[in-house]
């Protein structure tokens, strides 16, 4: 079936340094989405990429969609403390259920 | 964006009780909801996608008669888990589709904390 690598598990950056989360589906995709979840708290969609090669931007994050559908990056410059929490990427075929990666947790020093 | 209702938010039952989640949309038709089992510090992983009006399609190693899925409306379905263990304990989300069927945006609900003592 369908699988949804995500790389790493855990990043800790200090504040002020970039963070990257990769995501790897072995199947093509209809479309890939972030979403990010606090310590307990429920996942917080963040953005959809539908397009091949698709680049996104939310303010200090950057999105981006590979040209074969089947990788994605989440990319944050110049982290803060408010950044912390696991990013998830999650992946579907049109209609059917999001597969969620492992999530990447990432925490921020001052 | 659209919003899901999940209710409870936590319970704590006995070993050996029933417990009903809810999950409903509250200002969309979702024919499509999933539900999703989240242990601590891991992934989210697919336990069901619920269509409205027809049976549910359970992911392989999830018990269909332990856990019981009912999607009778088009903005309402629960999952009951049955006979309740403690290795049952877990974060129970359900999420529902919105928009059109390539770029259908999955909103989830606020989650439900089961602990079976």
């Amino acid at each position: 079936g369908q699988q949804v690598m995500q790389i790493p598990q855990y990043q800790h950056v200090q504040e002020g340094e970039d963070f990257t989360t990769y995501c790897n589906s072995s199947t093509t995709l209809s479309n890939i989405q972030w979403y990010k979840q606090r310590p307990g708290g429920h996942p917080v969609f963040l953005i959809q990429l539908v397009k091949s090669g698709e680049v996104k931007k939310q303010k200090r994050l950057t999105f981006q969609f590979g040209e074969a559908k089947k990788n994605s990056s989440l990319h944050i410059t110049a982290t803060q403390t408010t950044d912390v929490g696991t990013y998830f990427c999650a992946g579907n075929q049109a209609g059917t259920a999001l597969i969620f990666g492992k999530g990447t947790t990432l925490s921020v020093s001052s | 964006g659209a919003v899901v209702s999940q209710h409870p938010s936590r319970v704590i039952c006995k070993s050996g009780t029933s417990v009903k989640i809810e999950c409903r949309s509250l200002d969309f038709q979702a024919t499509t909801m999933f539900w999703y089992r989240q242990f601590p510090k891991q992934s989210l992983m697919l336990m069901a996608t619920s269509n409205e009006g027809s049976k549910a399609t359970y992911e392989q190693g999830v018990e269909k008669d332990k856990f019981l899925i009912n999607h009778a409306s088009l903005t309402l379905s629960t999952l009951t888990v049955t006979s309740a263990h403690p290795e049952d304990s877990s974060f129970y989300i359900c999420s529902a589709l919105a928009g059109v069927l390539q770029q259908a945006e999955a909103f989830f609900g606020q989650g439900t904390r089961l602990t079976v003592v």
